[in-house]
């Protein structure tokens, strides 16, 4: 499976503020993803970030919102705009490779955990 | 079969004993499902897939079984032991590759 990274792994914020979260992926993937865990839920997906293009949003997710960029097959950001408490959550990103000739299978980085204040 | 909400369903078990969780799903057409495991503090770790071509499918310690006339799934764990205390998410990979619909999830605590 691919190794995932991500920085920060933890910010504390104000509000008005924003964040942009890295992650970076040890070998290049096909598809990479941005899912939100509010406290105590499960992960809702946020957007596909599509390399070379513009990344394609979940219903009840914008571009304006939520910044997403993909330069190439092995990095993406997502920056949380504008920020307020609700906005507090784990972010991940996911990768889904075919590289080893598997089923699509999907593998999350660690998270960063957000809280704004 | 999962609850929807802020309050996660609980499983408690002695180490040695097998596990169940369960979960259900909506879309009929849906012919891809992985379950997932998530300590605290860590992002989910896949556990095993199964496709809709299957009704079983086996790892190591763990079982998947996939009804697809009632659309549910459940992930066996034989002899628990207190490492696999964690939520365990079951997941909806729909009909394409990408976009996974996840379950509320289930928290299972092993007591040694």
């Amino acid at each position: 499976s691919a190794v995932i990274s991500q920085k920060p792994s933890r910010d504390i914020c104000q509000r008005g503020t924003s964040l942009t979260i890295q992650c970076q992926v040890d070998s290049q993937v096909t598809m990479m993803f941005w899912y939100r865990q509010q406290p105590g839920q499960s992960l809702t997906l946020i957007a596909t970030a599509n390399q070379g293009s513009e990344a394609t949003y979940e219903s009840g997710f914008v571009i304006d919102k939520f910044p997403i960029s993909r330069p190439n097959l092995t990095f993406s950001t997502l920056t949380v705009s504008n920020m307020s408490p609700e906005d507090s959550s784990i972010y991940l990103c996911s990768v889904e490779s075919f590289m080893t000739g598997g089923s699509g299978e999907q593998y999350f980085g660690p998270g960063t955990r957000l809280t704004v204040t | 079969g999962e609850s929807v909400g802020l309050h996660l369903p609980t499983l408690s078990v002695q180490e040695g004993d097998n596990s169940i969780i369960n979960c259900a799903y909506s879309n009929s057409a849906s012919d891809y499902f992985i379950w997932y495991k998530q300590e605290s503090g860590k992002g989910p770790q896949f556990i095993i897939d199964i496709r809709s071509n299957m009704d079983k499918r086996q790892g190591q310690r763990v079982t998947v079984l996939l009804n697809k006339t009632v659309k549910h799934l459940s992930l066996q764990i034989a002899a628990t032991q207190p490492g696999d205390s964690a939520v365990y998410f079951c997941a909806d990979g729909g009909t394409s590759y990408g976009k996974l619909t996840f379950g509320q999830g289930t928290i299972l605590t092993v007591h040694p």
